[in-house]
């Protein structure tokens, strides 16, 4: 099985910083990497595919890249409306989703 | 644009068999683009891959939970189904239908609003 560590499990940022979490497998998974948002209540939103393509109408402040075991997803300026869960999820064999990262303003 | 609904019991007792079932409207079920899925989430946690159904039959599910899930497809309702055995309380959560792109890449592109399944005695 492969699994996925996400880093850190929860930040608190100001409005236009930028943030960064991290997502690292437990073996090569390639570029199969996706970044999934999820706010309170609500079903996950795909973010990014393919570890560095941003899904249609996603905004051009996320962004994500890595390859290999290291994987890395960033907003670039945070906004009030980002406030949610991102999770990270392979798909070289099977399907895993990291723990989450919690992302709150502070 | 595709839509995703779940359907199903609410709460469970333990040891009862859950069944669940995702209805897709605004695009086909039967494209070998696309494969269903189910996805959950437990209270307070984060994301459990169940298992996917592809156009041609085959399903793949999560070995965790292997022998007790079934997923089969109904392409003349649109729907497609999950059945889970001998649930326990370890069951409860939040229960997502999805759709997975298989072309080229893959990802989960459209979910479910997702359904609440409470197992309790």
């Amino acid at each position: 099985d492969i699994q996925m560590t996400q880093s850190p499990s929860s930040l608190s940022a100001s409005v236009g910083d930028r943030v960064t979490i991290t997502c690292q497998a437990s073996q090569d998974i390639y570029n199969f990497l996706n970044w999934y948002q999820q706010k309170p209540g609500k079903a996950p939103k795909l973010m990014i595919y393919d570890a560095s393509n941003l899904e249609t109408g996603v905004p051009s402040r996320f962004s994500g890249s890595g390859s290999g075991t290291d994987f890395t997803f960033t907003i670039s300026s945070l906004q009030p409306e980002d406030i949610a869960t991102y999770y990270c999820q392979q798909y070289d064999d099977l399907f895993t989703f990291g723990g989450g990262t919690k992302v709150e303003i502070k | 644009q595709v839509q995703l609904q779940e359907s199903g019991p609410g709460l469970m007792k333990p040891s009862e068999t859950m069944s669940l079932t995702c209805t897709v409207s605004g695009g086909s079920i039967n494209r070998s683009t696309y494969s269903w899925g189910w996805i959950r989430q437990p209270p307070g946690k984060g994301l459990e891959w169940i298992g996917n159904i592809y156009y041609n039959g085959t399903t793949y599910s999560n070995p965790s939970l292997k022998s007790r899930v079934t997923i089969s497809v109904d392409t003349s309702k649109s729907q497609f189904s999950l059945i889970l055995t001998s649930v326990t309380a370890a069951d409860t959560a939040v229960y997502y239908c999805a759709r997975l792109k298989v072309s080229g890449w893959s990802n989960f592109d459209s979910w479910g609003q997702g359904t609440l399944v409470i197992v309790s005695s």
